[in-house]
């Protein structure tokens, strides 16, 4: 079956980075997208990786290795409105989006 | 980037009426529409595929009969839940885009609550 595994709840601390991890497992693979959500609202894009590597934009970056099914997404200089669930998602060999639980993301002062 | 608008942001209704939620493709077509339901603290669920001028895809679990979908036009999809029920209430997102290389647009999601 298809599968997208990323930690349930993650704290850090404002001004500080967090890397998110994402690893999955598809029946192919057409990129993978991080998703920004906040409580009540809709996701917002945040970065599209389908090339091994690095992608920053920002104070966020997103990594991928498509030989080991991984990513994740690099926080840095953390401010309190990055509270929010991040969702990772793999675009499959039919282009369907296969959604993970998303990761809670806590943020202290 | 491209914006998708969804309406309304939030309704309250009555178990056993019916309530139509709206996706528009703003400024692009979209010939292809996606409906999310997300409960709390889960992922998204794709519910089914809305395609412009053709019956929609269902998820298999999901009633056709009770989440009528209708993509008559380039730029609407409108979701009609029939008979809602409590258990009915939850997040309903529906998203364009998001196939081959480019990223999905989401609208703004609609909060619906059965009593």
């Amino acid at each position: 079956g298809q599968n997208i595994d990323q930690p349930t709840e993650m704290t850090a601390t404002e001004g500080a980075i967090v890397q998110i991890n994402c690893t999955y497992q598809t029946s192919g693979f057409n990129g993978l997208f991080w998703y920004q959500q906040h409580a009540g609202e809709a996701p917002t894009f945040l970065s599209y990786n389908v090339l091994d590597g690095l992608e920053e934009k920002g104070r966020f970056s997103s990594f991928l290795s498509r030989s080991k099914g991984y990513s994740y997404l690099l926080l840095k200089e953390l401010q309190m409105k990055d509270s929010a669930s991040y969702l990772c998602a793999v675009m499959d060999s039919n282009y369907q989006l296969i959604w993970g639980a998303g990761t809670k993301l806590i943020i202290k002062p | 980037g491209a914006v998708v608008s969804q309406h309304p942001s939030r309704v309250i209704c009555k178990s056993g009426t019916s309530v139509k939620i709206e996706c528009r493709s703003l400024d692009f077509q979209a010939t292809t529409m996606f409906w999310y339901r997300q409960f709390p603290k889960q992922s998204l669920m794709l519910m089914a595929t809305s395609n412009e001028g053709s019956k929609a895809t269902y998820e298999q679990g999901v009633e056709k009969d009770k989440f009528l979908i209708n993509h008559a036009s380039l730029t609407l999809s409108t979701l009609t839940v029939t008979s809602a029920h409590p258990e009915d209430s939850s997040f309903y997102i529906c998203s364009a885009g998001g196939q081959k290389d480019t990223e999905a647009f989401f609208g703004q999601g609609t909060r619906l609550t059965v009593v």
